[in-house]
């Protein structure tokens, strides 16, 4: 058990639609980030957030976004979803964003169908 | 960062060493050799990582090159449990070190 919580483990959603993925750190961690897996694309760094502001971005759709509340939970929304968003996401988080471990979450799978 | 190369599979025998061959040869001096895993469809799992020197700690084993152009994973007793793609990744500790993940490396681990 890394200490990142993801939810929920599963969504099922139509094309179109908008969700919301949530993620909490480690205890401590104020830096966030989120990845994404697909079969055809691997594992892709999607967006990172440090103590609530944006640090560094990656290969995120304008269709995508998030953000890192006060709490340090982060959500990442994505709306006018297609077939091809259909992956896994996974958070991570770790001290200050700068070269430390990233310690991962389990993950939320998305079906778009 | 610099661009890994790694054998997309592997095999090894259960209860035996598992060596798993990394090759960064563009890396810069300022950059770190990371190993991590995913079992499964699950999350990435941290093992262990180096700079110069060889590394140990309760998972497994990081050498180094003196060159630094390649790193050798080491399992030093592989469990079926062990059985997952194992990726070396190669970054700065510069913020926002996002982590470039290539194939990686299926390991099978047989009885």
């Amino acid at each position: 058990d890394s200490g990142v919580t993801q939810t929920p483990k599963h969504l099922i959603t139509a094309t179109g639609q908008r969700v919301t993925l949530r993620c909490s750190p480690r205890s401590g961690d104020l830096s966030v980030y989120w990845y994404q897996q697909s079969l055809d694309q691997g594992l892709q760094f999607l967006i990172q957030y440090y103590n609530g502001e944006e640090r560094a971005k990656g290969n995120i759709l304008e269709r995508f976004s998030a953000q890192q509340f006060p709490d340090l939970h982060s959500e990442l929304n994505l709306s006018s979803l297609e077939l091809g968003d259909s992956a896994l996401y996974f958070c991570a988080s770790s001290p200050w964003g700068a070269g430390e471990t990233q310690y991962f979450g389990p993950g939320t799978r998305l079906l778009v169908l | 960062d610099a661009k890994t190369t790694q054998p997309p599979s592997m095999d090894c025998a259960e209860g035996r060493a598992a060596n798993l061959p990394c090759n960064h040869s563009t890396i810069s001096g300022n950059e770190y050799v990371y190993w991590y895993r995913q079992i499964h469809s699950q999350g990435p799992q941290y093992i262990i990582h180096g700079l110069k020197n060889n590394e140990t700690n309760e998972m497994a084993s990081l050498i180094i090159t003196e060159d630094r152009k390649s790193s050798t994973l080491i399992l030093p007793h592989a469990t079926l449990r062990d059985t997952a793609v194992y990726y070396c990744i190669v970054t700065n500790n510069n913020a926002g070190n996002m982590l470039t993940f290539g194939g990686g490396t299926r390991l099978m681990v047989k009885p």
